[in-house]
């Protein structure tokens, strides 16, 4: 069946620093891609997303790009703020399970100023 | 955005009780719902998969008749957890889907629900 690995956390950053976390995916066919993040108290919210190979989702600083050839999703940011303390999920839909979510361990986050 | 909210947020129940959460789409209608559980410091796991009007579809290892799942109207699916035991004890996050069945549009979260069985 589908999975996603995640590099296990706790991360832990000054602020302005690089953010690297990594995804990995094993599925069949075609998958989606997606980062969640989940703040403190509050529901997943979806952070950014591709479709195919080679597209690459951004939002709010934060980057992927989808690698089939390694199957990779890893996420970026060139300068991570304290805001961005949360917990990161990868997750992938499509594959043998269509239209649900797989989701990996989850990167907790936490940037200090 | 579209937005989920759950009830409770939390909820303390004694071992050999049932206990109903709810999950509501407040400004669209979900056809699709999911019932995911979060174990600390672990991933979500899918739980069950319920579209309007129809029985829930429980992933495997999950005992249907002890979280029992409905999806009556296009904004509200409950979970209910029927005679839990300290084990039951995770957070609850329930997600929601509009548009056509079977076609994959973003799913959106609730804030999720702590269940603590005494």
């Amino acid at each position: 069946g589908d999975s996603v690995t995640q590099m296990e956390g706790p991360v832990t950053l000054s602020e302005e620093a690089f953010l690297t976390i990594n995804c990995t995916y094993t599925a069949t066919g075609y998958p989606s891609l997606f980062w969640y993040v989940q703040y403190p108290g509050e529901g997943l919210q979806l952070l950014l997303k591709a479709t195919k190979a080679d597209d690459k989702g951004s939002n709010k600083g934060f980057e992927a790009t989808y690698r089939k050839e390694t199957t990779s999703f890893h996420l970026e940011k060139g300068s991570v703020q304290v805001s961005d303390s949360a917990v990161y999920f990868c997750a992938l839909s499509g594959g043998t399970s269509y239209g649900k979510l797989t989701f990996g361990q989850g990167t907790i986050l936490t940037v200090h100023p | 955005g579209a937005v989920v909210s759950q009830h409770p947020s939390r909820v303390i129940c004694k071992s050999g009780t049932s206990v109903k959460i709810e999950c509501r789409s407040l400004d669209f209608q979900a056809t699709t719902m999911f019932w995911y559980r979060q174990f600390p410091k672990q991933s979500l796991m899918l739980m069950a998969t319920s579209n309007e009007g129809s029985k829930a579809t429980y992933e495997q290892g999950v005992e249907k008749d002890k979280f029992l799942i409905n999806h009556a109207s296009l904004t509200l699916s409950t979970l209910t957890v029927t005679s839990a035991h300290p084990e039951d004890s995770s957070f609850y996050i329930c997600s929601a889907r509009g548009g056509e069945r079977g076609i994959s549009y973003e799913q959106y979260f609730g804030p999720g629900t702590r269940l603590t069985v005494t």
